[in-house]
């Protein structure tokens, strides 16, 4: 599996942006670039995903690099529920298992 | 829906003890995982399963064993436990194909082994 590269951690102050960055140098054609968080003393969920080209939704949204090496994730407006590890995962597409790999992540701080 | 639960939420074994941790899901996923977190790190996956019968496993397998006689129950059984399997367990599921992108967690269950 290709391998991503995220800060260990980072810190935002409530109610402006952030942006998690994401290196992939090694990423394939066909890898799908995930985004999951995890909040304390839950499991992970689901946050956003792209390909291509860059995505919102009502979570956050995902600007991708032209050349695919790198991506962001960008909360709008951090909240103190926003405070978590967040993961940046390649899937392959295709496959029979859909695996997820997950690395350690960036632990967000918002400071109220 | 309930989504996917586990139990139990948390436990304390001796070691040498066994135990199964149940995980159940009612979205009628064909794909389920079981996950390990260590403290401060990421989740590895331990087996997985794509359809009732059929299971294979992950990266860190040794130690448990999986069955899936059902579409929603997919339990992890854990032989002679040993305290490198104290860890937080998370139990996931997902539909079929790649217009299904998500997997849905479990609350996690806190094992551990002394």
């Amino acid at each position: 599996d290709a391998k991503t590269t995220q800060p260990n951690s980072m810190e935002s102050n409530e109610e402006e942006p952030v942006h998690l960055p994401c290196n992939h140098s090694t990423i394939s054609g066909t890898d799908y670039i995930h985004w999951y968080r995890q909040l304390p003393s839950q499991g992970p969920e689901y946050v956003i995903h792209g390909l291509t080209s860059n995505v919102n939704n009502r979570m956050a949204s995902l600007a991708i690099a032209e050349d695919r090496k790198s991506s962001t994730l960008i909360l709008h407006r951090a909240t103190l529920r926003d405070a978590a590890v967040y993961y940046c995962i390649l899937r392959a597409r295709g496959g029979s298992n859909y695996k997820l790999t997950f690395g350690k992540g960036t632990l967000l701080t918002v400071n109220p | 829906n309930a989504g996917v639960t586990q139990t139990p939420k948390f436990r304390i074994l001796k070691i040498g003890q066994s135990m199964t941790l149940q995980c159940t899901q009612d979205m009628n996923h064909n794909y389920m995982y079981w996950y390990r977190q260590d403290p401060g790190m990421g989740l590895k996956l331990i087996y997985y399963s794509v359809g009732a019968g059929i299971t294979d496993k992950g990266e860190v397998p040794n130690g448990y064993n999986v069955s899936r006689s059902t579409t929603e129950d997919f339990p992890l059984r854990l032989e002679l436990a040993a305290p490198s399997q104290t860890s937080v367990y998370f139990c996931a599921s997902r539909e079929t194909g790649e217009g299904s992108y998500e997997q849905y967690f479990g609350p996690g269950t806190r094992l551990t082994v002394t």
